[in-house]
């Protein structure tokens, strides 16, 4: 079975500066990908980025970067540049690679941007 | 980009009646559908599969005659919460992915939130 943990219930950042939230996994199948998304008050969840269990470098999507280290089964998310509107609660996922789709998902983080 | 349309965005009903909520891919075709359910400050739970032109697939503990689905068309998934109680009061939110493009992500609706009074 899937499993998805975000140990960081909160986490707070000044604007512009850079915040990590973290992810781990644990699966025992070798194809997988994982998702970030970000769901701000109004409910709605935004992609952020995807990383394929067999992709050799780590995703990158504007001011998001995703730092996956598969030996530790970690996909901690990287936001650079924080903005005011990055305060939201943001979701780590997993499926299963040719599953279309059915994801599992983490407890989330509620991320708070501060002046 | 792909956009999934979630329907209605709330709606509040009386404990026993009925509701059903509406998802629709707009731009492409989806041969499967998820509904997840989000209680609040939760993650999101996924409840059932929906397959076109089949029965939906659900999960563990998940009522298949209290959570009706029908995914009718390659576009077109329904919910139906059936005899509606206050602990049905939850989050709903649909998900599909465009199956005609490679690597493509789950896209969401942006949900529908039920109040069972």
């Amino acid at each position: 079975a899937q499993k998805i943990t975000q140990t960081q219930p909160g986490m707070f950042v000044q604007e512009k500066e850079a915040v990590t939230l973290d992810c781990t996994y644990d699966t025992s199948d070798p194809s997988y990908g994982l998702f970030w998304y970000k769901q701000p008050s109004s409910g709605e969840m935004i992609f952020l980025i995807y990383q394929g269990s067999y992709d050799q470098q780590n995703a990158t999507e504007g001011r998001y970067s995703l730092n996956f280290q598969k030996a530790r089964k970690s996909a901690n998310l990287v936001i650079s540049a924080s903005q005011l509107g990055d305060s939201a609660m943001y979701f780590c996922a997993m499926s299963y690679t040719g599953t279309a789709s059915k994801l599992t998902f983490g407890t989330g983080t509620r991320l708070q941007v501060t002046l | 980009g792909a956009v999934v349309s979630q329907h209605p965005s709330w709606v509040i009903c009386k404990s026993g009646t009925s509701v059903k909520i509406e998802c629709r891919s707009l731009d492409f075709q989806a041969t499967t559908m998820f509904w997840y359910r989000q209680f609040p400050k939760q993650s999101l739970m996924l409840m059932a599969t929906s397959n076109e032109g089949s029965k939906a697939t659900y999960e563990q503990g998940v009522e298949k005659d209290k959570f009706l689905i029908n995914h009718a068309s390659l576009t077109l998934s329904t919910l139906t919460v059936t005899s509606a109680h206050p602990e049905d009061s939850s989050f709903y939110i649909c998900s599909a992915r465009d199956m005609g493009t490679s690597n493509s992500p789950l896209h969401f609706g942006n949900g529908t939130r039920l109040t069972v009074t």
